[in-house]
């Protein structure tokens, strides 16, 4: 079965400092995705970036960009230029590439950003 | 914030009482996706519906009662509940639940609150 781990359950970084947010993941899979959800306080998940496992180059969605490391299993989440906007719940989830929809998600980072 | 609706977003309910949970997507999609999110847990698929069909029940005891009347509405009938079923209820939808690595959109959730 796969599992996702995040071993920091709260983080704080301050307005405009660069912060990494830590996950792992067990599988025996050798093609599947990996995702980072946002949570804001009181609002709807949304998706942050998106990373397919046999693509090397690691996802970039401005701010945000990712160290995926296949071979270690981990896919961290790098937040350049913290804004206050980004304070919300962080979570990383798996997902096979042959399965039905089944995203397993880890504990969640609490992320503040002070000002 | 109208991709994905969730009514109510509040619920406070007995352990006797019946109520309903509805998920409403705008986005022309034809899967559907039930979470709980509970305190201190990482979120867990319940049921996964693609083309009104159910394709996937993670275990999840007879007390919920999904339904799919079509794609653009999901439902979670509650029965009999217990307090330990208070958690935050999360509605998502993607393109399809087979499609390789999709991403998945969420609703706000309902708060259920069961005394």
């Amino acid at each position: 079965a796969q599992t996702v781990t995040q071993s920091q359950p709260e983080m704080s970084v301050q307005e405009a400092e660069t912060v990494t947010l830590s996950c792992t993941y067990d599988t025996s899979e050798s093609n599947y995705y990996l995702f980072w959800y946002k949570q804001p306080p009181s609002r709807q998940m949304i998706l942050v970036i998106r990373q397919e496992a046999y693509k090397q180059q690691n996802a970039t969605e401005n701010r945000f960009s990712v160290n995926f490391q296949k071979a270690a299993k981990s896919f961290s989440l790098k937040i350049s230029d913290s804004q206050l906007g980004d304070t919300a719940m962080y979570f990383c989830a798996f997902m096979k590439s042959s399965n039905t929809g089944k995203l397993i998600f880890g504990q969640g980072t609490t992320l503040q950003v002070k000002p | 914030e109208t991709g994905v609706t969730q009514t109510p977003r509040h619920l406070v309910m007995g352990m006797t009482n019946k109520k309903s949970l509805k998920c409403e997507q705008h986005l022309g999609h034809n899967a559907m996706y039930w979470y709980k999110q509970s305190a201190k847990k990482p979120l867990e698929l319940m049921f996964v519906y693609n083309f009104k069909e159910q394709t996937e029940n993670n275990s999840v005891p007879s007390r919920f009662s999904p339904e799919c009347p079509n794609s653009s509405h999901l439902f979670l009938h509650l029965h009999t509940l217990q307090p330990e079923d208070s958690a935050l209820y999360l509605c998502a939808s993607s393109w399809t639940s087979g499609g390789v690595g999709e991403t998945q959109y969420f609703g706000p959730g309902t708060r259920l609150l069961v005394l």
